[in-house]
């Protein structure tokens, strides 16, 4: 199971931190990804960091924004975003790797 | 970045019908296709994946093929719960990337 929090409205150029819980497996076996969903739009993969976190990609669109890490002491994946934009308003979900494995979605909202 | 597209943007059909799907990818992406459905409200699942294999749960009536950059999914005997929109995404290539959907919708 995968909990996604720390969604919430926030202003342009502000933060956020992202965090996603993990039960029921091994979570340092697995990469993981984070993949948002802007309204009523298509999917984007935004990152990928491997098991054991020496490994790690961003999209172009926020690339020096957002950073991937996580804590596989404490089975958490977190994302923190930085300098948000309006285009970053999304549902940002945690996903492991192979695709199967979803959190439902934690809404960010970047609005002034 | 590999683009992919998808058609057709929409697709009305009835109950019982057999619909294919298609992807396309603006470079290889090998076998490293999968499919997902997603319904309104709810998080993306995933169908298939390398091209052709069902993931765990998945009906025999989805299947998918293709190689390079040709792709598709088909769906037989269209249930009233496969109406959804469907993606396509390259995992060959990072970025890894989606298509823009295909809305299968009851005619």
């Amino acid at each position: 199971q995968l909990v996604d929090s720390g969604g919430g409205l926030v202003q342009p150029g502000g933060s956020l931190r992202l965090s996603c819980l993990a039960s029921g497996f091994t979570f340092s076996s697995y990469g993981m990804h984070w993949v948002r969903q802007a309204p009523g739009k298509g999917l984007e993969v935004v990152s990928d960091i491997s098991g054991d976190g020496s490994r790690i990609f961003y999209a172009d669109s926020v690339k020096g924004r957002f950073t991937v890490s996580r804590d596989n002491s404490e089975n958490t994946l977190y994302l923190q975003m930085n300098s948000l934009r309006t285009e970053d308003t999304a549902l940002y979900y945690c996903v492991r790797s192979g695709g199967v494995y979803w959190g439902q979605g934690a809404l960010v909202t970047v609005s002034s | 970045e590999i683009v992919m597209t998808q058609s057709p943007a929409t697709l009305s059909v009835s109950p019982g019908e057999r619909v294919t799907l298609s992807c396309r990818a603006s470079q290889s992406v090998s076998s490293n296709l999968a499919w997902y459905q997603q319904k309104p409200g709810q998080v993306p699942r995933l169908l298939i994946y390398v091209t052709s294999t069902r993931a765990t749960g998945i009906p025999a009536r989805f299947s998918g093929s293709g190689s390079g950059t040709e792709f598709t999914l088909t769906i037989s005997n269209l249930q009233s719960e496969d109406f959804a929109v469907y993606y396509c995404q390259q995992y060959n290539n990072w970025p890894w990337t989606f298509g823009q959907g295909t809305k299968v919708e009851i005619k």
